[in-house]
């Protein structure tokens, strides 16, 4: 398996743009997590879906960011308009169900976001 | 809110030298703590990770413990290697569902 495919892996753009982040999570994981780290604020959970449901969204920082999954193989994070704080690298990770949640997340190798 | 910190921030150590990362945690409904890895322009990668009814494992040079009682886990990176240099986070299971609550991070640095 290709492991987590993220893609950009760089973008870079000007404020007041939209920028869309893109996931292919490892084939057969059922959770998939959107993750975005600062030097400040370290590794922050965004949201995470079950499924291609979303479970729990209230790390997204404000209604400029969304996040959707249409199918198992695909999502994406689109923050609209964007803004030079939301410079940061985002990561994608996906896990296996299985007992009480005790499965390892692999992470994919990021999107670097720099907003101008 | 649940928290995860994670002490120190930075740790230098002698190549060949043992180290200790520690972090304690607020739920006590957690019963999952991974240790992740990161390597710089990668992702976190999973080292090692241990259960609430587990109180230490290891795997080769790498080992964790887990107090429940006092809320806290610890890694130990024995016989210590230049590949070892990396940032280490450890996590905790919020409650025992699949969201992990992560620490501020360690920057392990191995000296020559």
């Amino acid at each position: 398996d290709a492991g987590v495919i993220q893609s950009p892996r760089h973008e870079v753009t000007e404020m007041g743009q939209e920028v869309t982040l893109r996931c292919k999570p490892i084939s057969g994981h059922d959770y998939l997590f959107w993750y975005r780290q600062t030097m400040m604020r370290g590794l922050e959970l965004l949201i995470y879906f079950n499924n291609n449901v979303p479970i729990d969204d209230s790390g997204m920082p404000e209604d400029r960011f969304s996040a959707k999954m249409p199918n198992a193989s695909f999502s994406t994070l689109k923050i609209q308009p964007s803004e030079p704080r939301d410079s940061a690298v985002y990561f994608c990770a996906s896990s296996p169900s299985g007992t009480g949640g005790m499965h390892e997340q692999f992470f994919g190798p990021g999107t670097r976001l720099t907003v101008l | 809110g649940e928290n995860v910190e994670q002490h120190p921030s930075t740790l230098s150590v002698q190549e060949g030298d043992s180290a200790v990362i520690k972090c304690t945690y607020s739920d006590s409904a957690s019963n999952y703590f991974p240790w992740y890895k990161q390597e710089l322009g990668k992702g976190p990668q999973l080292i090692i990770d241990i259960r609430s009814n587990v109180g230490e494992k290891k795997d080769q040079r790498i080992a964790v413990t887990l107090n429940k009682t006092a809320k806290h886990f610890s890694l130990h990176i024995t016989e210590t290697q230049p590949e070892d240099s990396a940032v280490y986070f450890c996590a905790a299971s919020l409650g025992s569902n699949y969201q992990l609550i992560w620490g501020a991070g360690t920057k392990l640095i191995i000296k020559p």
